[in-house]
């Protein structure tokens, strides 16, 4: 898992009301991801760090940021959950931008 | 458009046989084609990577092929086991420039009974 931990590991919420999830690594990896997964799709990419207080969007940013102080943290925040959000979501690093992406073992997100 | 296809969407084999997963994609410019292994409640796991002038590489008892030509790639895997049961999904990378995409797909589930 390449030192990898998520947490929460599983939480329900209500609609409207804020979520961090929190990513921490330990392998001193330059880029992090978060990914959501839904039946039906691939895994789609939120957004990505490419160092600290570097950021960029991915395909489905919509409701998401992001923030990265720390080489080995990365919180995606929803600000208002909403029932689209619900969703398994993982985070990954990897070294470079072209080397492979090591995954955590993700947060299953329900908002009701 | 940017399209990765698998099939079989899901397959069932007996414990000890072999099978093959294929993966036809629709990237451009393709960079590489990674494998990976997605046990059920867990984050997926890098199989194998592949470039344009790679044909085959193995991992064990995984061989990966890729022809550039048609825009396939397949996944065989040998001698199966009951921890062979995941989905695998393939996943190409299209780097134009500064703009790197990876593009999923949706996963073969494979269940191996004993």
């Amino acid at each position: 898992d390449a030192g990898i931990t998520q947490s929460p590991r599983h939480k329900v919420t209500e609609t409207g009301t804020p979520v961090t999830l929190r990513c921490h690594q330990t392998e001193n990896h330059r880029y992090m991801y978060w990914y959501r997964q839904d039946p039906g799709h691939g895994l789609r990419l939120i957004h990505y760090s490419y160092g600290v207080k570097d950021t960029d969007k991915g395909e489905v940013s919509d409701g998401y940021s992001v923030s990265r102080s720390k080489t080995e943290d990365f919180l995606l925040t929803l600000e208002s959950a909403t029932s689209s959000q619900t969703s398994v979501y993982f985070c990954a690093t990897s070294l470079g931008s072209m080397d492979t992406q090591y995954f955590g073992p993700g947060t299953r997100l329900t908002v009701l | 458009k940017n399209q990765v296809e698998q099939s079989p969407q899901s397959l069932i084999i007996l414990e000890g046989k072999n099978c093959t997963l294929q993966c036809n994609y629709t990237v451009s410019p393709f960079s590489n084609l990674r494998w990976y292994k997605q046990d059920t409640g867990r984050g997926p796991v890098s199989l194998t990577i592949m470039t344009f002038s790679e044909n085959t590489k193995s991992n064990g008892r995984y061989t990966a092929t890729l022809d550039a030509d048609t825009k396939q790639s397949s996944l065989h895997i040998t001698a199966s086991q009951l921890s062979d049961s995941a989905s695998y999904i393939c996943v190409v990378t299209s780097n134009a420039g500064n703009n790197r995409k990876l593009i999923w797909g949706l996963g073969t589930s494979l269940a191996v009974n004993p």
